[in-house]
């Protein structure tokens, strides 16, 4: 089973709210990442977590908070996100965070008002 | 740091024909090499990749790819293509410790 699921599929939010986005993973894989996807672009890598702990943050405003609570899980708290920040945001795993194969879910698509 | 070019932005074709996808990385090094597909309103899907041995790997849905590595190239190929191949195909490097790198992506239209 290579399943990366995330909920929820979609999210409508104003600026001034929080909201979270959520990962889960059962293959056993110790890293999994965040990525954003803009329309007709590639993924952008946001943040990595290996072995529960942060360990890329590609300079990422911090209105976006990652968290790793367990080697299965991994969400993303948003607070005071901007209409920019509208995109399709995905998650991914893999067995450990170097040369392996990276597993996407199926995405939150993200829209800000 | 590894840049990847996929040269074709936009590819249409008919039903049988044969497709080739261009995609080339920077770095002459080892690298692991991947090509995924995002389906309309699907998700990213791996459909091949190369980390070492056989140049010419095979994939799901009859891709195939071929590791030519005095070319930096790692093209995509299928011979006859359907309908349902209609998507957008990344190819994919990454480079020892370093982070998984996208090219811009082709969009592939097939008509039936």
């Amino acid at each position: 089973d290579t399943e990366v699921t995330q909920t929820p599929k979609h999210l409508v939010m104003g600026m001034t709210n929080k909201k979270s986005l959520k990962c889960e993973q059962h293959m056993g894989h110790r890293a999994m990442y965040w990525y954003k996807q803009k329309a007709k672009k590639p993924p952008e890598l946001m943040f990595v977590y290996s072995y529960e702990k942060l360990s890329i943050n590609e300079s990422v405003p911090s209105r976006f908070s990652p968290e790793c609570p367990n080697s299965s899980l991994l969400n993303l708290h948003l607070h005071a996100l901007q209409p920019e920040d509208s995109a399709l945001y995905l998650c991914a795993s893999s067995y450990r965070e170097y040369q392996e194969t990276q597993y996407f879910g199926p995405g939150t698509r993200l829209l800000v008002l | 740091a590894q840049s990847v070019s996929q040269h074709n932005h936009h590819v249409i074709l008919s039903e049988a024909a044969s497709l080739e996808l261009g995609c080339n990385y920077s770095y002459g090094g080892t690298v692991n090499l991947f090509w995924y597909v995002q389906y309309p309103g699907q998700h990213l899907q791996l459909l091949l990749k190369y980390f070492s041995g056989d140049p010419l790997v095979k994939g799901i849905k009859g891709f195939e790819a071929e590791f030519i590595k005095s070319k930096f190239s790692f093209n995509l190929r299928k011979p006859s293509v359907q309908w349902s191949d209609t998507a957008e195909y990344f190819c994919a490097v990454n480079e020892g410790f370093q982070k998984l790198v996208f090219g811009t992506g082709t969009r592939l239209l097939v008509s039936p």
